[in-house]
């Protein structure tokens, strides 16, 4: 089993919705929580980090921790064309290694 | 910033061939981390170094792979010899010693072998 899972969609909105994006991971001892959003064709850009359960907002972008369920999300808002990328939520523990999820590939149709 | 540098940015090699793939980190990032993505395993961590040591190479496939930081700018990952299933992009990536979540990806290394 892998420690983090992840849908890797694709998943195709019409501009303005709501993108949903979900992982699940296997070990309580990770903390930190991140996701990543990679254009095509590029290396992968922190997006949002968090190391609690709850919420967490930046602009359109909110993060959801649940430590309870292994459970975490991402919510894009009023969603852009220019949001359409592969996002990868990322788990860690004490020792700075990244464990990643395999992406989910986002399209926002004009 | 010019970022993390990688080169090359594409490399198409035949079967048996040594590759080896070069990155420059941020000045002053105290981590290095070689990372590959391929669309069936995603991405993966092969090894990290801390202040040029390495650290865990427990991600690397095979004694095919083997990766050196000579020195706190520079850090190489050779494939020797090559086959065609480590087709992949191969990403470097750092971090500063403070910043614990956050890590700055090169633009990654295209490779082929066919």
């Amino acid at each position: 089993q892998k420690e983090v899972e992840q849908d890797p969609g694709p998943l195709s909105v019409p501009e303005g919705a709501i993108v949903s994006l979900n992982c699940t991971y296997s070990n309580s001892a990770f903390q930190y929580f991140m996701w990543y959003r990679q254009y095509s064709r590029k290396g992968p850009e922190l997006l949002m980090y968090t190391y609690s359960s709850g919420n967490k907002e930046d602009g359109r972008f909110t993060a959801q921790v649940d430590k309870s369920s292994k459970y975490i999300s991402l919510f894009i808002r009023d969603s852009q064309p220019s949001d359409s990328a592969t996002y990868l939520c990322a788990i860690r523990g004490n020792d700075y290694k990244l464990s990643f999820g395999a992406g989910t590939t986002v399209t926002v149709r004009a | 910033d010019a970022g993390v540098i990688q080169s090359p940015r594409h490399e198409v090699t035949e079967m048996g061939q040594e590759v080896t793939l070069r990155c420059k980190p941020i000045s002053g990032h105290d981590y290095l981390f070689w990372y590959r993505q391929t669309m069936m395993r995603g991405l993966e961590l092969l090894i990290y170094f801390n202040n040029n040591v390495p650290i865990d190479d427990s991600g690397m496939p095979e004694d095919r792979f083997s990766a050196k930081m000579p020195n706190a700018s520079f850090s190489t990952l050779k494939i020797q010899p090559s086959e065609p299933r480590d087709s992949a992009v191969y990403f470097c990536a750092s971090r500063p010693a403070a910043a614990g979540n956050t890590i700055y990806f090169g633009e990654g290394s295209w490779l082929t072998v066919v």
